[in-house]
């Protein structure tokens, strides 16, 4: 079955610093892939989302693209603040007749000032 | 504010209890899915309605059941509750019945304690 795997957490970094969290996903045809965040007490927000091979989504200065052959969808972002400490859901989204959304396991990112 | 609404924020019941979670979808909005997040098994993807039937299930439990009612909100009932179903549910919605070009909208979340 379709399945989403992220590299473990926690992941501490100064500000300023270059982030990447590692996405990579098993499906059968042609997902659409997702970065969700959720900061402390709330719920999920759409980060970015690319729906075919060789998309790039973008939002707020965090980056991914949607890489077939290594079927990864990596997470990055330049110069990362204290505002970005959340955790960070890499998901996908089949080709059957449904929405249903299925995550990775979640990286909780650190930033410190 | 994403415009999904779900109630009560939190609740905490004792095992064998039954509850009810509430979800209102953003306006417009047809398609409802209900996840769980909880520390052993992440997040998961529970059931999805679309404008009253339902579409799509998942890792959901039979003492679980949903429904979507005719104003589109819905309803999770959760019964013979045991101290592992604790976690928090998550509803989202989205405007069409595959949502795959449509965005899912989260709530925030019912926290559910199990004591």
């Amino acid at each position: 079955g379709n399945s989403v795997t992220q590299m473990e957490g926690p992941v501490t970094l100064s500000e300023e610093a270059f982030l990447t969290i590692n996405c990579t996903y098993t499906a059968t045809g042609y997902p659409s892939l997702f970065w969700y965040v959720q900061y402390p007490g709330e719920g999920l927000q759409l980060l970015l989302k690319a729906t075919k091979a060789d998309d790039k989504g973008s939002n707020k200065g965090f980056e991914a693209t949607y890489r077939k052959e290594t079927t990864s969808f990596h997470l990055e972002k330049g110069s990362v603040q204290v505002s970005d400490s959340a955790v960070y859901f890499c998901a996908l989204r089949g080709s059957s007749n449904t929405g249903k959304l299925i995550f990775g396991q979640g990286t909780t990112l650190q930033v410190k000032p | 504010d994403s415009g999904v609404t779900q109630t009560p924020k939190h609740l905490i019941t004792a095992t064998g209890q039954r509850v009810t979670l509430r979800c209102s979808p953003r306006s417009g909005d047809l398609s409802v899915y209900w996840y769980q997040q909880s520390l052993d098994q992440g997040l998961q993807f529970l059931i999805q309605y679309y404008n009253g039937e339902e579409r799509a299930k998942g890792n959901i439990l039979e003492r679980f059941s949903a429904q979507q009612f005719p104003d589109l909100h819905s309803e999770l009932n959760l019964s013979s509750l045991e101290l592992g179903d604790s976690a928090l549910y998550f509803c989202a919605s989205s405007p069409g019945i595959r949502g795959l070009t449509y965005e899912q909208y989260f709530g925030p979340g019912t926290r559910l304690t199990v004591t």
